[in-house]
């Protein structure tokens, strides 16, 4: 089946500095990508919209200039969380659709990475 | 707008018992619907989906039949397994988005 992977899996990082979560599709071209957010025995909440080439769709709520993401090439995304603070700590999960997705397809989801602010 | 709603957790079982996860959905439509599960410290994995009214989705002895009448998509299995132990998510395909109930927390005790 389709693979997605993220890199890293964890992260550490002091309040104030920014870190950078990859998600790449290893066996299939994605268009679309997706980055949610997962608290703690929570939900996942849709953070943005990722489409090769365009700028990514933020869902409201959710602040572009804090959370950027760059979808140069058909299997990477990239998620930079910039000037981090403590309440950014949280679990990522980005997902991909290939070329071919229609509505009744799934999407692909990464393993996740989990960050935290110190 | 579209949602999913479903039963709240955690549910706590012993092995071999039956087990129902509750899922009923609104949307406009006919969306595609998704069970997905996710292991302690992992991402999600598809477990089972339908994609129009009155088919069944089936995987590793868990099974959901899309009910259009009931809008509901509960999640079965006869026989739990300590393996089985984990947070289960429904989900409907929109349009352009997946929409996520939020989640079961499923623990099986030997």
């Amino acid at each position: 089946g389709a693979v997605v992977s993220q890199h890293p899996s964890r992260v550490i990082c002091k309040s104030g500095t920014s870190v950078k979560i990859e998600c790449r599709s290893l066996d299939f071209q994605a268009t679309t990508m997706f980055w949610y957010r997962q608290f703690p025995k929570q939900s996942l909440m849709l953070m943005a919209t990722s489409n090769e080439g365009s700028k990514a769709t933020y869902e409201q709520g959710v602040e572009k200039d804090k959370f950027l993401i760059n979808h140069a090439s058909l299997t990477l995304s990239t998620l930079t969380v910039t000037s981090a603070h403590p309440e950014d700590s949280s679990f990522y999960i980005c997902s991909a659709r290939d070329l071919a997705w229609r509505p009744k397809e799934t999407q692909y989801f990464g393993p996740g990475t989990r960050l935290l602010v110190l | 707008g579209n949602s999913v709603t479903q039963m709240e957790g955690p549910v706590t079982l012993s092995e071999e018992a039956f087990l129902t996860i509750n899922c009923t959905y609104t949307a406009t439509g006919y969306p595609s619907l998704f069970w997905y599960v996710q292991y302690p410290g992992e991402g999600l994995q598809l477990l089972l989906k339908a994609t129009k009214a009155d088919d069944k989705g089936s995987n590793k002895g868990f099974e959901a039949t899309y009910r259009k009448e009931t809008t509901s998509f509960h999640l079965e299995k006869g026989s739990v397994q300590v393996s089985d132990s984990a947070v289960y998510f429904c989900a409907q395909q929109g349009a352009q988005k997946l929409v996520f109930g939020q989640g079961t927390r499923l623990t099986i005790n030997p």
